[in-house]
């Protein structure tokens, strides 16, 4: 069965560092997200992002984040100077036209 | 941000029974609605899901209630199996022309559900 994978499973990070998460979704889906769940919290959601551009963003996907296809399989979200509340586990997630969501397993992210 | 909500933290059962979790929005943008089970250290995982033009889904062991004009919806699962224990998270979205999600999901804070032998 087709599924979204992501890398790193954990990343741990300096405040202040660069980070790039990536995703790929399930091949033949078109709309790309990415969520995130902060510990003891709720999953919000940061982006959407259709046809090459971002579709939805959320008030916490501020300048310092950005998202990329950069070659057609990949998508990756990159977070240019982390902060210690960037701390969260990371989801992508994709769906065709008529499908729901379908989730990968997550990156932990910790930033010290 | 409380627009889905799921106000049991946990829930406890014993195998076989009936377990039920419930869920309340109030954005009436949404119109459909999904309930996610997820594992630690694993995404969530679809489960199962419904229209606002439909008051039930059924799939297996699993049902999905809508009640539209409370803005209230329950999952039911029958008989519950202790492999059943996670999280689970009520999800809401507008829909497309196909009825089906559409756009960003909101997520509830999730429900964990313990199923005993």
């Amino acid at each position: 069965e087709p599924e979204v994978t992501q890398t790193p499973s954990h990343q741990v990070t300096q405040m202040g560092q660069e980070v790039i998460l990536r995703c790929v979704p399930i091949s033949n889906h078109l709309y790309f997200y990415w969520y995130r769940q902060i510990l003891g919290q709720k999953v919000e959601f940061l982006v959407s992002f259709y046809n090459n551009e971002i579709s939805e963003k959320s008030e916490i996907f501020d300048d310092q984040f950005s998202v990329e296809r950069p070659d057609g399989s990949n998508f990756t979200l990159k977070i240019r100077s982390t902060k210690l509340e960037d701390s969260a586990m990371y989801f992508c997630a994709s769906t065709g036209i008529w499908e729901t969501q379908y989730f990968g397993p997550g990156t932990r992210l910790l930033v010290l | 941000d409380q627009q889905v909500k799921q106000n049991s933290p946990s829930l406890s059962v014993q195998e076989g029974r009936i377990s039920i979790l419930n869920c309340d929005y109030t954005n009436s943008m949404f119109d459909y609605f999904l309930w996610y089970k997820k594992y630690p250290a694993e995404g969530p995982t679809f489960l199962i899901s419904i229209s606002s033009i439909k008051d039930k889904n059924e799939d297996g062991r699993f049902t999905v209630f809508l009640n539209k004009s409370a803005k209230h919806l329950s999952l039911h699962i029958v008989p519950s199996q202790p492999g059943d224990s996670a999280v689970y998270f009520c999800a809401a979205s507008p829909s497309n022309a196909g009825g089906t999600s559409y756009g960003k999901l909101t997520f509830g804070q999730g429900t964990i559900l313990t199923v005993h032998p």
